[in-house]
């Protein structure tokens, strides 16, 4: 089975410009999360999104914002760039939401430079 | 929302020797507590999980406690490998809205 698929790997772009990365989760999953990693800062929870809905939602400005498509895919749009948004934004898939969790599954994330 | 917290923030460990990271979490909604080990330019993979339900959970050389009333889990590595080296991630939460540490930067040395 394939995993967590994003893409682009690598992406550079100047301030002021607008980003959109993208996540294909593995088969049959259902729920995809979107984290932003950078060093010291740990994984800070950007959004999460199950049959096309946002349920939850971190503290980062409107600047950040998802969507999810009738397939699961995801894509994560960040405008108005900023030097402080270059991180590793990470996609994690989970079968589905409720109290008897999947365990989330990585990408290997997007690392964004903004210049 | 839920708020964890993670120490040490590196951790330094003789082969051999054991490794015990500690988290602490603030919603006790959260009922789901996975950690994750992410190797240097990899993507963080789990590693063990547990439930609220339970207390202790163990996988050969690795096992985790939760403690409810407290609200907090710990990591445990016993008889380190040098290959056990990276950065250890806990994370609380329910449903998918899962919360992490900052993250424990553990290095054994053989």
């Amino acid at each position: 089975k394939a995993g967590v698929t994003q893409t682009p790997r690598y992406l550079i772009k100047t301030r002021g410009q607008q980003v959109t990365l993208s996540c294909s989760p593995i088969s049959g999953h259902r729920s995809v999360s979107w984290y932003q990693q950078t060093p010291g800062q740990g994984l800070q929870f950007l959004f999460e999104y199950f049959s096309e809905t946002q349920r939850n939602k971190g503290n980062f400005p409107g600047r950040f914002s998802g969507r999810q498509f009738s397939n699961s895919r995801s894509e994560m749009n960040v405008s108005t760039l900023e030097l402080g948004d270059s991180a590793l934004y990470l996609c994690a898939s989970g079968v589905s939401p409720g109290p008897y969790n999947s365990p989330l599954h990585f990408g290997n994330g997007t690392r964004l430079t903004v210049t | 929302g839920e708020n964890v917290e993670q120490h040490p923030s590196t951790l330094s460990v003789q082969e051999g020797d054991s490794a015990v990271i500690k988290c602490t979490y603030s919603d006790s909604a959260s009922n789901y507590f996975p950690w994750y080990k992410q190797e240097l330019g990899k993507r963080p993979q789990l590693i063990i999980d547990i439930r609220s339900n339970v207390g202790e959970k163990k996988d050969q050389r690795i096992a985790v406690t939760l403690n409810k009333t407290a609200k907090h889990f710990s990591l445990h590595i016993t008889e380190t490998q040098p290959e056990d080296s990276a950065v250890y991630f806990c994370a609380a939460g329910e449903d998918n809205d899962m919360r992490f540490g900052a993250g424990t930067r553990l290095t054994v040395k053989p």
